[in-house]
């Protein structure tokens, strides 16, 4: 069965500093991954994902991820963070012709201080 | 398109009683799931469906029961509520695989059991 671990629960950065959020996981097929972000009393969001392919990925708000095989992870990154980035981001695997099922990390909260 | 839309947005339910959580999508999607978010565990998954009529367990089903009778709905039911259920709870939904792998959340439902 697959599994994810979000290394850090909470991440303070200031406005217009770079962020890494660091997601690894675990599976013994081939996975997709996915970064969801849930802004404070809202659903979820999508900001991307890795199906295939390149393993750089681009997603919204300017946000990117890297797929890494080998370390088996899927760090999300921003070069210059927003006040407004402030939120909660999972990371999620889904085996590659398994279940189906989505299964998410324990989240991590960003706070970005002026 | 609504989406997926989830009913009711609060409930306050007493020790043991029961009630079904709604959730239902336009988007004719096969695949639906239940999943609870409690502080710092991040959504875990508590039942989840391929299609009409097949359901199966995710990680934490216990005191749950669902059906899937319709592509459209899939309600969750609380047989007899407990303080451990109270949670906030997200329905999700996604296509077929090969027609798109990313799930769509609804708004929540945020559950307290007194």
């Amino acid at each position: 069965a697959q599994s994810v671990t979000q290394l850090d629960s909470q991440v303070p950065v200031f406005e217009e500093a770079p962020v890494e959020l660091r997601c690894n996981y675990s599976s013994s097929v081939s996975v997709y991954l996915f970064w969801y972000v849930q802004y404070p009393n809202q659903g979820l969001q999508l900001l991307l994902k890795y199906l295939s392919g390149s393993t750089l990925v681009k997603g919204i708000n300017g946000f990117e991820a890297e797929f890494n095989k080998s370390q088996t992870s899927f760090h999300l990154r921003k070069p210059s963070v927003h006040i407004s980035d402030t939120a909660e981001y999972f990371c999620a695997v889904s085996e590659k012709g398994g279940s189906e099922k989505l299964v998410f990390g324990k989240g991590t909260k960003l706070t970005v201080n002026p | 398109n609504a989406g997926v839309t989830q009913t009711p947005k609060f409930q306050v339910l007493k020790t043991g009683q029961s009630m079904t959580l709604q959730c239902a999508q336009d988007m004719n999607h096969e695949y639906m799931s239940w999943y609870r978010q409690d502080p710092g565990m991040g959504l875990r998954l508590i039942h989840y469906s391929v299609g009409a009529g097949i359901t199966d367990q995710g990680e934490v089903p216990n005191g749950y029961n669902v059906s899937r009778s319709t592509t459209e709905d899939f309600p969750l039911r609380l047989l007899s509520a407990a303080p451990s259920q109270t949670s906030v709870y997200f329905c999700a939904s996604r296509p077929p695989r090969g027609r798109g792998y990313e799930q769509y959340f609804g708004p929540g439902t945020r559950l307290t059991v007194t």
